[in-house]
């Protein structure tokens, strides 16, 4: 079974460019996350899809940030304009349903973003 | 946001030693995770525990749910080389609250 796929794997941009994110989940997997990871902390939920419906967003810097799951399968996650502070790793995660289904978040390699 | 308590933050052992690590909260889990990151890669969930006072293990790897259902540990026997990394616990609440809550993570280094 593939993993959850994402790219790029490294982006540098200067501040106030923009920047976009791709993720594929694992297949079937109608739960997808999209952390924040800041160096030497835990990841920090940004936004939670159930198919292509928004969950949870409370943590999304809605002012700068955005995320869209169209079909229900892939997502891209947007930062327009991008500050200092959003240099982090940006996780993809994918979970089958919640309750009697659930059997953790299972975790993309990352995007290592930094911004100068 | 809230968080776990995690501890050790890191540890240094030599290869061959028993390692363990715990998490405690304030809150009720139903479910604890525990993942491990290698640099530069996203985190690999290890251990899933679903019910309070559950034992499981993975290999060299054990993991208890806690009795009270606020607290996790996890057991590394004999470690190697390849157990560096940073170790996570992660807590999932019930009810509409659903959301992982992370631990600060645990950074263990082997000595050869």
């Amino acid at each position: 079974e593939a993993g959850v796929a994402q790219s790029p794997r490294y982006k540098i941009i200067e501040k106030r460019q923009s920047v976009a994110f791709w993720c594929n989940p694992i297949s079937g997997h109608a739960t997808l996350y999209w952390y924040q990871q800041i160096l030497g902390q835990g990841p920090k939920l940004l936004i939670q899809f159930q198919n292509n419906g928004v969950v949870d967003d409370s943590q999304l810097p809605k002012d700068r940030f955005s995320a869209e799951r169209l079909k229900g399968v892939d997502s891209t996650l947007k930062i327009q304009p991008a500050k200092l502070e959003d240099s982090a790793v940006y996780l993809c995660a994918s979970s089958s349903a919640r309750g009697g289904g659930y059997r953790g978040e299972f975790f993309g390699p990352g995007t290592r973003l930094t911004v100068l | 946001g809230q968080q776990l308590n995690q501890s050790p933050q890191s540890m240094f052992i030599q290869e061959g030693e028993d390692v363990s690590m715990n998490c405690t909260s304030s809150s009720i889990f139903n479910t604890w995770l525990w993942y491990k990151q290698d640099p530069g890669e996203g985190p690999v969930l290890l251990i899933a525990l679903y019910k309070a006072g559950e034992l499981t293990s993975n290999g060299r790897l054990t993991a208890q749910f806690g009795i009270t259902r606020k607290d996790s540990f996890l057991n590394i026997s004999a470690s190697i080389p390849s157990d560096v990394g940073i170790y996570f616990c992660a807590g999932q609440g019930a009810g509409n609250n659903r959301k992982l809550i992370w631990g600060l993570g645990t950074s263990l280094a082997v000595n050869p």
